[in-house]
């Protein structure tokens, strides 16, 4: 089955700078990508998605890209502040399977200011 | 509205005890799910229901057993569980559960302790 493996599992950054998260998917059939932010004690809220025919996405601070050939993808997060720090899991999800999704284990992201 | 609610928030129960947690949405959305989330760990699919008929069970043990009775609601009902499925559960929904991939939108989770 899928196996989605998420580096770094910790991170920290100073307020301001960048922080990429990089995941890497075993299933070439897989072709969506979200990502989800976790603070404590709230729910996965989704932030970013990509699909298999689109190389990079990007949402204001936030942008995701996509290499299929090697089956990576990464989050990256510029101008970090305070409120970004949380649990960030990227997912892929299996097409034959309808929409399961496999997490990656998650990064803690800590934004220092 | 467009969240998906979850109840109870919090839910202690002991092994011998019959329970059911609750998961609603008003999206539209045709694809409900269960996940179960340990600390410090990622979701993990428990079942997936497309269009009131469950597709997916990722052989969760028959003390979990889960109903979607409309479009809308979901249930999982519990029953004889052990102290180890102490955990959050997480529902989720999408407008199907396809092949092109959509996006899920997850509840705020029943916070689940087993005595």
């Amino acid at each position: 089955g899928e196996n989605v493996e998420q580096h770094p599992s910790t991170l920290s950054v100073q307020e301001g700078d960048s922080a990429v998260i990089k995941c890497t998917y075993s299933d070439s059939a897989s072709n969506y990508f979200p990502w989800y932010k976790q603070e404590l004690g709230k729910r996965p809220q989704l932030i970013i998605d990509i699909r298999s025919n689109v190389g990079e996405k990007k949402d204001q601070r936030i942008a995701v890209t996509l290499n299929k050939t090697a089956k990576h993808f990464s989050l990256h997060i510029t101008e970090t502040q305070p409120e970004d720090s949380a649990v960030y899991f990227c997912a892929a999800s299996i097409r034959e399977y309808g929409n399961k999704l496999v997490f990656g284990a998650g990064t803690i992201l800590r934004v220092k200011s | 509205d467009t969240e998906v609610t979850q109840t109870p928030k919090h839910l202690v129960m002991g092994m011998t005890n019959k329970k059911s947690l609750k998961c609603e949405q008003h999206m539209g959305h045709r694809a409900m799910y269960w996940y179960k989330q340990k600390a410090k760990k990622p979701p993990e699919l428990m079942f997936v229901y497309s269009y009131e008929k469950l597709s997916i069970n990722e052989s969760v043990p028959s003390r979990f057993s889960p109903e979607c009775p409309n479009s809308s609601l979901l249930n999982l009902h519990l029953h004889a569980l052990q102290p180890e499925d102490s955990a959050l559960y997480l529902c989720a929904s999408s407008r199907s559960s396809g092949t092109s991939g959509y996006e899920q939108y997850f509840g705020p989770g029943t916070r689940l302790t087993v005595t």
